[in-house]
């Protein structure tokens, strides 16, 4: 099926530093959710987007609707060690199956203290 | 956000048996709910689509007779693996959603089979 490409697929940061992050798709989306997956367990709803443009915060975490409906990001400000985990990018596709999620790959933060 | 709880978080199953697995949503009723698998380092992949009151639609490639379906109430769809195989090993994860703007997820349950 239908993938999200996501970028990077893994970081490695310093604790403090800035972290971002983005998914492309040659499809246009109507909603962009980003997720955090710990280890062992299931993903974690972080940021919902439903407008293009929309730019919307939850703490240090921020993400963006593009214009062109076609990508997001999430940026995580002032990184800290709790922060590891897996991001997910996933989003409802214009045209899909209701409720049918696409995802991305993945992205593997890792923050050294 | 909305709670999705599944149970169990692990579980152990010598091969050959199956095990059942449950996803409940806890202050939502979903008429839709979805079952994926997850390999290590790698996304979910959808398995399923569980609807309550009908047939189960599955993705291509997922056996049906294997991996058993029954969304039997609006806030409850359960996952049976049949004569499980070490093969069947995995991370699987439910999903429902409140809306169609979001998806919430289970906990996951790890399975190992022995």
């Amino acid at each position: 099926g239908q993938q999200l490409n996501q970028s990077p697929q893994s970081m490695f940061i310093q604790e403090g530093e800035d972290v971002s992050m983005n998914c492309t798709s040659s499809s246009i989306f109507n909603t962009w959710l980003w997720y955090k997956q710990d280890p062992g367990e299931g993903p974690v709803l972080l940021i919902a987007l439903y407008k293009a443009g929309e730019l919307t915060s939850n703490g240090r975490l921020t993400a963006q609707f593009g214009i062109t409906r076609k990508d997001s990001f999430l940026n995580i400000s002032a990184s800290i060690p709790s922060d590891v985990g897996i991001y997910f990018c996933a989003g409802y596709p214009v045209g899909g199956s209701n409720y049918k999620l696409t995802f991305g790959k993945g992205t593997l933060l890792t923050v050294n203290p | 956000g909305a709670v999705v709880s599944q149970h169990p978080s692990r579980v152990i199953c010598k091969s050959g048996t199956s095990v059942k697995i449950e996803c409940r949503s806890l202050d939502f009723q979903a008429t839709t709910m979805f079952w994926y698998r997850q390999f290590p380092k790698q996304s979910l992949m959808l398995m399923a689509t569980s609807n309550e009151g009908s047939k189960a639609t599955y993705e291509q490639g997922v056996e049906k007779d294997k991996f058993l379906i029954n969304h039997a109430s609006l806030t409850l769809s359960t996952l049976t693996v049949t004569s499980a195989h070490p093969e069947d090993s995995s991370f699987y994860i439910c999903s429902a959603s409140p809306t169609i703007t979001e998806a919430f997820f289970g906990q996951g349950t790890r399975l190992t089979v022995v």
